[in-house]
């Protein structure tokens, strides 16, 4: 089992949907819960992080469930400009530094 | 916010060449810098990280004599491509963080796109 699965879709939405996607991690020790976007041929960049209390911002709500893990992240009012690829990242813990695991990403093509 | 650069954004060599990559963080201090390479629609795959003054940790599977790994200051971290064959061909992007936990930002460079003739 991977230790962080995604979806990699591609999820096609019409401008305007919401969607939502989830990602599992098979560590239960792991420590801190991050989204983030590509571009297509460009870097990560950090969308948002993932709390255990959940974390909205604007149009983008991400959730972590300890329980059965995994994390989600909810776009509502999809924009042209959303279209990207969502990278799940998981930060086990490990003692004297970290590791960051990347899912392989899901995609998503927002359309007009 | 925190910016992180690499160099070259691209690079074309031949087989058995050695390639050189920088990165930079530009504002802040990076106590802990990471490599990673990314195949075509895969996930970023973290090859080693690298505190200041230290000797990189690799992961597992990750041939550290093939790619040296060098982070001479809170700065710098340069990635060297030793001996590089077509099958390295890859979009290989660094990140660096100011902490040394897991609950602390990374921040990406903009990536270098090596192809190997």
């Amino acid at each position: 089992r991977k230790e962080v699965e995604q979806d990699p879709g591609p999820f096609n939405v019409p401008e305007g949907a919401t969607v939502a996607f989830n990602c599992t991690y098979s560590n239960s020790a792991s420590q801190s819960f991050f989204w983030y976007r590509q571009d297509c041929r460009k870097e990560p960049k950090l969308l948002m992080s993932v709390y255990s209390s959940g974390n909205e911002d604007g149009r983008f709500t991400a959730q972590l469930n300890r329980a059965s893990q995994y994390i989600s992240l909810l776009i509502r009012d999809s924009k042209l400009s959303d279209s990207a690829t969502y990278l799940c990242v998981v930060n086990p813990s490990r003692a004297g530094g970290f590791k960051t695991i990347f899912g392989a990403g899901t995609r998503l093509f927002v359309k007009a | 916010g925190a910016v992180v650069s690499q160099h070259p954004s691209w690079v074309i060599c031949k087989s058995g060449t050695s390639v050189k990559i920088e990165c930079r963080s530009l504002d802040f201090q990076a106590t802990t810098m990471f490599w990673y390479r990314q195949f075509p629609k895969q996930s970023l795959m973290l090859m080693a990280t690298s505190n200041e003054g230290s000797k990189a940790t690799y992961e597992q599977g990750v041939e550290k004599d093939k790619f040296l790994i060098n982070h001479a200051s809170l700065t710098l971290s340069t990635l060297t491509v030793t001996s590089a064959h077509p099958e390295d061909s890859s979009f290989y992007i660094c990140s660096a963080s100011s902490g040394t936990t897991s609950t602390d930002t990374q921040y990406f460079g903009p990536g270098t796109r090596l192809t190997v003739l």
